[in-house]
């Protein structure tokens, strides 16, 4: 059974800092997906990734895929307010592709 | 209008009633989904589908039901609502599209049973 786990869950931090939230998954998948879901809002896709070495990069955020490890990193450079959402990681198993959730991380950037 | 619309958006309902919650997709996705969003849990896989003929259980099926009734039209159903069901309920779609399983959201269906 695939298991997903993000850490941290609730990350408070100041404007300008950098952080990195990092998502382990429990058996071999390729696929790696990260979401963006704003207060009282629905998800939006961030980065796909999808192999061992992966980076993606917009603007303030950086995701990384090592399969390997089975170990994926949403790195948050320089954070401003705007930023103050909760970040989710998902796997796509490749057997049956479910998309597993992680319980998300709640990214609270203080001005 | 959106491309993923659910339907209600928001529902009180009593213990023991039977609820359907409907989606309906316009990008023309064959993969629909059902997750539920809970406070500190995350969001958790009800039922997925690839086709009308192809429906998948998830991670917590037990007490919900659904049906593709056409590749845009995916129904969760609570046959006996329970006060535990009480939580956000997601639908997306997928297409496979670049070997990539990349999920369209609709806006969520908060359901409240009391």
């Amino acid at each position: 059974e695939l298991k997903v786990e993000q850490n941290p869950l609730f990350l408070s931090m100041q404007e300008g800092k950098n952080y990195t939230i990092y998502c382990n998954y429990s058996t071999t998948s390729d696929r790696l997906y990260w979401y963006r879901q704003d207060p009282g809002k629905s998800l939006e896709s961030l980065f796909v990734l999808l192999s061992n070495g992966a980076v993606k990069q917009e603007g303030r955020l950086m995701a990384s895929l090592d399969t390997k490890a089975r170990l994926s990193t949403l790195h948050i450079t320089a954070a401003v307010h705007d930023l103050s959402a909760t970040y989710f990681c998902a796997v796509d198993m490749s057997r049956d592709d479910k998309i597993i959730f992680g319980k998300g991380t709640r990214l609270h950037i203080l001005p | 209008d959106a491309d993923v619309t659910q339907t209600p958006r928001n529902r009180i309902t009593k213990t023991g009633k039977r609820i359907m919650l409907e989606c309906s997709q316009t990008k023309g996705h064959d993969r629909m989904y059902w997750y539920r969003q809970d406070p500190g849990l995350g969001l958790r896989l009800i039922y997925y589908s690839f086709d009308v003929k192809d429906i998948n259980k998830g991670e917590i099926s037990d007490g919900y039901s659904v049906s593709r009734q056409a590749q845009a039209k995916f129904s969760l159903s609570l046959e006996s609502a329970i006060p535990n069901q009480t939580a956000l309920y997601f639908c997306a779609t997928s297409d496979w599209g670049a070997g990539a399983n990349v999920l369209t959201f609709g806006a969520g269906s908060r359901l409240t049973v009391l």
